[in-house]
């Protein structure tokens, strides 16, 4: 089985700041790796997402995401933030053999003027 | 536009009640999904299909049914309403190749 711990429910930060939202996974399988966002009373979008290849992943509006196996972390950076990042942040693992998506509990993130 | 619809929006339903929660893609994902979703909780998976007639119990099925006779269409049921079922529930889809899931809007439900 998988299970997500997200290390913070809640960051804030002021506006421009750099952003770091931790993650960190448990699975005895290989996974897949996501970072899931939900805006205010919205279903959730992906932001970005590791299969293979580079450790290192990027979305179009400034996040990357970083896999490192050996710590089994998947943690979400972005160096300036904006007001318009204010949402929920949700971490989330598949087997690789199963598409069966195992969710964190969530960081909301406040930014701040 | 194409994705994941999901009605009604919101419910209010009285314990012991029954109701059906529709979810649709017009994606031609195969694999449908019923997620609920509890504040600090994340999400949690109630049941899951990967094709039209085939279906499966995720973390928390008990209290739900669902079926999925066409590939486009998904339906939750709650047969006797009980106020844990108080939640956000989101429908989602995708592919096998796993490009990530598209998810619907959500269905506010309160048990009273």
């Amino acid at each position: 089985a998988q299970s997500v711990t997200q290390l913070d429910s809640q960051v804030p930060v002021f506006e421009e700041a750099p952003v770091e939202l931790r993650c960190n996974y448990s699975s005895s399988v290989s996974v897949y790796l996501f970072w899931y966002v939900q805006y205010p009373n919205q279903g959730l979008q992906l932001l970005l997402k590791y299969l293979s290849g580079s450790t290192l992943v990027e979305s179009i509006n400034g996040f990357e995401a970083e896999f490192n196996k050996s710590q089994t972390s998947f943690h979400l950076r972005k160096p300036s933030v904006h007001i318009s990042d204010t949402a929920e942040y949700f971490c989330a693992v598949s087997p690789v053999a199963a598409q069966k998506l195992v969710f964190g509990q969530g960081t909301r993130l406040t930014i701040n003027p | 536009n194409a994705g994941v619809t999901q009605t009604p929006k919101f419910r209010i339903l009285k314990i012991g009640q029954s109701m059906t929660l529709q979810c649709t893609q017009d994606m031609n994902h195969n694999y449908m999904y019923w997620y609920r979703q509890d504040p600090g909780m994340g999400l949690k998976l109630i049941y899951y299909s990967v094709g039209a007639g085939i279906t499966d119990k995720g973390e928390v099925p008990n209290g739900y049914n669902v079926s999925r006779s066409t590939t486009e269409d998904f339906p939750l049921r709650l047969e006797l309403a009980a106020p844990s079922q108080t939640s956000v529930y989101f429908c989602a889809s995708s592919y096998p190749e796993l490009e990530g899931y598209t998810f619907g809007s959500g269905t506010r439900l309160t048990v009273v």
